[in-house]
């Protein structure tokens, strides 16, 4: 069983759609990421929260919008998506937000805009 | 600024064979170096990395890496494939000397073991 539980497993929206996806850690970490991977692209990095603050917002376009309830808990909520960001988004989180904290990610929520 | 290259896209080995997928990295300083397997389906899950300890380093299913400072390398290997290891993997680099995480992945490669 992960430690990362993302949800759902596949997501197919419309373009005018607006949907949230939820991930929820089971670790105790304090630390939580999204990331997209495209089938073309290397993993990119969009969001970290530490602490239920986000810390990093890597040039993501204002479309996705993450939140941060609790330490436990990360949403990454969507509207008025493209096809191109069609993709695997990640969540993952580690115990601290070192450089040499290990991350684990969940399995990931398939997205597909039409 | 950093960045990781991963040599070959894809690599296929026959099973019982020596595994060898390269990752060479750009860094302004010393950093902190993983590799990740993402069997089908599945997020990435942590094989190894290197935080300066040990040069040589051990990680699970059998694989281990060797940081090569004067390279800018950290190949990961494993003497001998199973069919189990078909999967893609990813090295990635974080500074050591940044507060922040930053944590930048390859393009990952794939491992195709033939029977």
């Amino acid at each position: 069983e992960t430690g990362v539980t993302q949800t759902p497993r596949h997501l197919v929206m419309g373009m005018t759609n607006k949907k949230s996806l939820k991930c929820e850690q089971h670790l105790g970490h304090n630390a939580m990421y999204w990331y997209k991977q495209s089938a073309k692209k290397p993993l990119e990095l969009m969001f970290v929260y530490s602490l239920e603050e986000r810390v990093e917002n890597n040039s993501v376009p204002s479309r996705f919008s993450p939140e941060c309830p609790n330490s436990s808990h990360l949403f990454l909520h969507l509207h008025t998506l493209q096809p191109e960001d069609s993709a695997l988004y990640l969540c993952a989180s580690s115990q601290e937000r070192s450089p040499a904290a290990t991350i684990y990610f969940g399995e990931g929520s398939w997205l597909t805009v039409v | 600024a950093q960045s990781v290259t991963q040599l070959g896209s894809h690599v296929s080995v026959s099973e019982g064979a020596l595994v060898l997928l390269r990752c060479n990295y750009s860094s302004s300083v010393p950093p902190y170096l993983f590799w990740y397997v993402q069997y089908p389906n599945q997020g990435l899950q942590l094989l190894l990395k290197y935080t300066s300890a040990a040069t040589l380093v051990k990680g699970i299913n059998g694989f281990e890496a060797e940081f090569k400072k004067s390279e800018t390398s950290f190949h990961l290997t494993k003497p001998s494939a199973h069919m189990s290891d078909a999967a893609e993997y990813f090295c990635a680099v974080s500074p050591m000397d940044t507060g922040r995480r930053a944590l930048t992945f390859g393009s990952g490669t794939r491992l195709q073991v033939q029977p």
